[in-house]
């Protein structure tokens, strides 16, 4: 079974919407992050939510966790051409040298 | 701001080759790992490294595989016999020290088998 589930696996917005995704997982976990990836770049860290936090905001990111759906999701507000990318969720469930799983990704594109 | 770096960026190898892919973790960073991703696919954890030897590794990480940190700098991933299901790109990251959960990924190395 899947540890980290994303939907929608592809969104298309027009510049200035909002970008909602969705992340299910399926073990307990320590911690929950978010990562983009550019068209074949790297992935770079967009901002990770405690299992004791609810909701954490970054600039334009929101980030909600329940613990209880084993769920979190990433909003992404006033969205712009340059979000375009893929948006991961990885869990962190080992809680010893803390690897961390991936899911399997939302592909965004925001339309200018 | 520090980076994760890894070298090469590309590398196309013969199947049976042996391949050495190279990052240069951040510099106070204990934690280091690596993971892969097949073209398509879902980002894959290999194996993790802490104190100078293996912490966890993952059912992919097998015989052919190994790691190193010859110089307390660089983190090394060798793969022995390349296989042309290892065709993927292989992200190097690291992570500070216990507490601080963030992975800081490299920016990866396009392996191509042939």
């Amino acid at each position: 079974s899947q540890q980290g589930e994303e939907d929608p696996q592809a969104l298309s917005i027009q510049e200035g919407e909002n970008a909602t995704m969705n992340c299910s997982y399926k073990t307990s976990i320590n911690n929950l992050q978010w990562y983009r990836q550019n068209s074949g770049r790297g992935l770079v860290h967009l901002i990770l939510i405690r299992s004791n936090e609810r909701e954490k905001h970054s600039g334009r990111l929101r980030v909600t966790l329940d613990t209880s759906k084993k769920s979190s999701s990433l909003l992404i507000t006033a969205s712009r051409a340059a979000d375009t990318a893929s948006y991961f969720c990885a869990t962190d469930d080992s809680g010893g040298y803390q690897k961390v799983t991936f899911g399997t990704g939302t592909k965004l594109q925001v339309i200018p | 701001e520090p980076e994760v770096t890894q070298t090469p960026s590309h590398q196309v190898t013969q199947m049976g080759q042996e391949v050495i892919l190279r990052c240069v973790p951040i510099s106070n960073h204990l934690y280091f790992y690596w993971y892969r991703q097949i073209l398509g696919q879902k980002v894959e954890f290999l194996v993790s490294f802490y104190n100078n030897e293996i912490s966890e590794k993952s059912e992919i990480f097998d015989d052919q595989f190994s790691v190193e940190r010859p110089d307390g700098s660089n983190f090394t991933l060798k793969i022995r016999s390349t296989k042309l299901e290892d065709s993927a790109m292989y992200f190097c990251a690291s992570r500070p020290w216990e507490g601080q959960e963030t992975q800081y990924f490299g920016p990866g190395t396009r392996l191509l088998v042939l």
